[in-house]
């Protein structure tokens, strides 16, 4: 089993529907990251939380929201999808207390907003 | 200016051939920086990270860091056609010190 796992993998929505995107980890790290990537844009943070008690705006949070539910878990909302928000979704975590501060990926939402 | 940019490619190289991509950052107090290698449609693997300036080896792959110059590189030796793929550059930045992102360079080795 994946160490991130994101749930679904997939997903086409309409315009203006409510949509949870969501990750859990069993790594046991404090940090966890929500990306969004776009063709040639690499990858974008949309929103990181430390832990629990702490959730801080990335790059590009306009339009999302997020969720700390457990330590291992964190979910991604779109309030009200528009069609600019199609693009492929990554959960990442990392632990800094280890000294190693790289990021560990899940395995990626593909979102369609149609 | 962006925080972290690499060459735009795509960028190609024959077999057995040496691939060199480069990599700047803005923010002179990250301390930590990664190379990562993403298949299309996959998810971003780790494969080089270093810490300190000078280079630093793992079989095939050297990646070099310059803080002075604020420049990291990833060179890959005896390219292989399974080397090709996207190499995103991502920095420790940031006044959280998240990790962030190159836009990434496309990859082809040409058999």
């Amino acid at each position: 089993d994946a160490d991130v796992t994101q749930t679904p993998r997939n997903r086409i929505t309409k315009t203006g529907k409510r949509i949870m995107l969501e990750c859990s980890q069993t790594k046991g790290h404090d940090r966890m990251y929500w990306y969004r990537q776009d063709p040639g844009l690499g990858l974008r943070l949309i929103y990181y939380s430390f832990d629990v008690k702490d959730i801080n705006k990335g790059e590009i949070s306009d339009g999302y929201s997020v969720s700390r539910q457990a330590q291992a878990k964190f979910s991604l909302s779109l309030e009200s999808a528009i069609p600019n928000q199609t693009a492929l979704y990554f959960c990442a975590t990392s632990d800094p207390g280890t000294g190693r501060t790289e990021a560990f990926f899940g395995q990626g939402t593909r979102l369609t907003v149609v | 200016q962006k925080e972290v940019e690499q060459n735009s490619g795509p960028l190609s190289v024959p077999e057995g051939a040496i691939a060199s991509l480069n990599c700047t950052y803005s923010d002179r107090g990250s301390q930590s920086f990664f190379w990562y290698r993403q298949y299309s449609g996959k998810s971003p693997e780790l494969i080089m990270f270093i810490y300190s300036n000078g280079d630093k080896e793992d079989g095939r792959f050297t990646a070099q860091l310059n803080k002075a110059s604020q420049y990291v590189s990833l060179l890959i030796r005896d390219s292989q056609p399974s080397d090709s793929a996207t190499y995103l550059c991502a920095v420790n930045s940031g006044s959280a010190r998240q990790l962030t992102f190159g836009s990434g360079t496309q990859l082809t080795v040409l058999p």
